[in-house]
């Protein structure tokens, strides 16, 4: 699975759009983008997933530029309760997507 | 329904005990995994189940032994533990290959 970087931790305050960036510069032609969030003390949860260009769900959406060797996720309007830490994943969804490699994750901290 | 659930939701035992924890998915997931993650960092993969066989051992000590009885069961039995494996223990389900994990609450295990 493709190695990823993202920032260790990010402040924000209610209302306003969150952009997180994760780098995966080795990421392969058959590799997706997929984003989970969690929640002190529960299990990660699916957020998003995408190969190119854009995708929106009713939760965040997830922009891939043309080299896709980065993504961002897009949060819109945070609250208090979009506090948590947010994995970047980058993986072939139909050979290896048994294996979930874990970075580091972005800790978000929403202010009020 | 789109759940797995876990229990206990927390465990404390000693280093000579036997306990199990036990996962269950309904979704008709044919993948399922069991994860190790401690404080502030990312989750850890221990197990896969494929097909209700184990696909993949991260290299895990034998004092963890998962079980996979049918498909929508999964154990994972502990024994002589040591204090260094208190964690959350995480158990997800996915289609087989798939990205799209579903996690459960975790169980907080504490080794005295």
């Amino acid at each position: 699975l493709a190695k990823t970087t993202q920032p260790i931790s990010m402040d924000s305050y209610e209302g306003q759009e969150v952009n997180i960036t994760c780098s995966h510069n080795n990421i392969a032609t058959n590799d997706y983008i997929t984003w989970y969030q969690q929640f002190p003390s529960q299990g990660p949860r699916f957020i998003i997933q995408g190969y190119k260009t854009k995708v929106t769900n009713e939760v965040a959406s997830l922009f891939i530029p043309a080299d896709r060797k980065s993504s961002t996720l897009s949060l819109p309007r945070v609250s208090l309760s979009d506090t948590a830490v947010y994995y970047c994943l980058v993986g072939d969804i139909l050979n290896a997507g048994n294996m979930l490699t874990f970075g580091g994750g972005t800790r978000l901290m929403v202010k009020p | 329904d789109t759940e797995v659930t876990q229990t206990p939701k927390h465990l404390v035992m000693g280093m000579t005990n036997k306990k199990s924890l036990k996962c269950e998915q309904h979704m008709g997931h044919r993948a399922m995994y069991w994860y190790k993650q401690k404080a502030k960092k990312p989750p850890e993969l221990m197990f896969v189940y494929s097909y209700e066989k184990l696909s993949i051992n991260e290299s895990v000590p034998s004092r963890f032994s998962p079980e996979c009885p049918n498909s929508s069961l999964l154990n994972l039995h502990l024994h002589a533990l040591q204090p260094e494996d208190s964690a959350l223990y995480l158990c997800a389900s996915s289609q087989v290959g798939a990205m799209t994990q579903y996690f459960g609450p975790g169980t907080r295990l504490t080794v005295l």
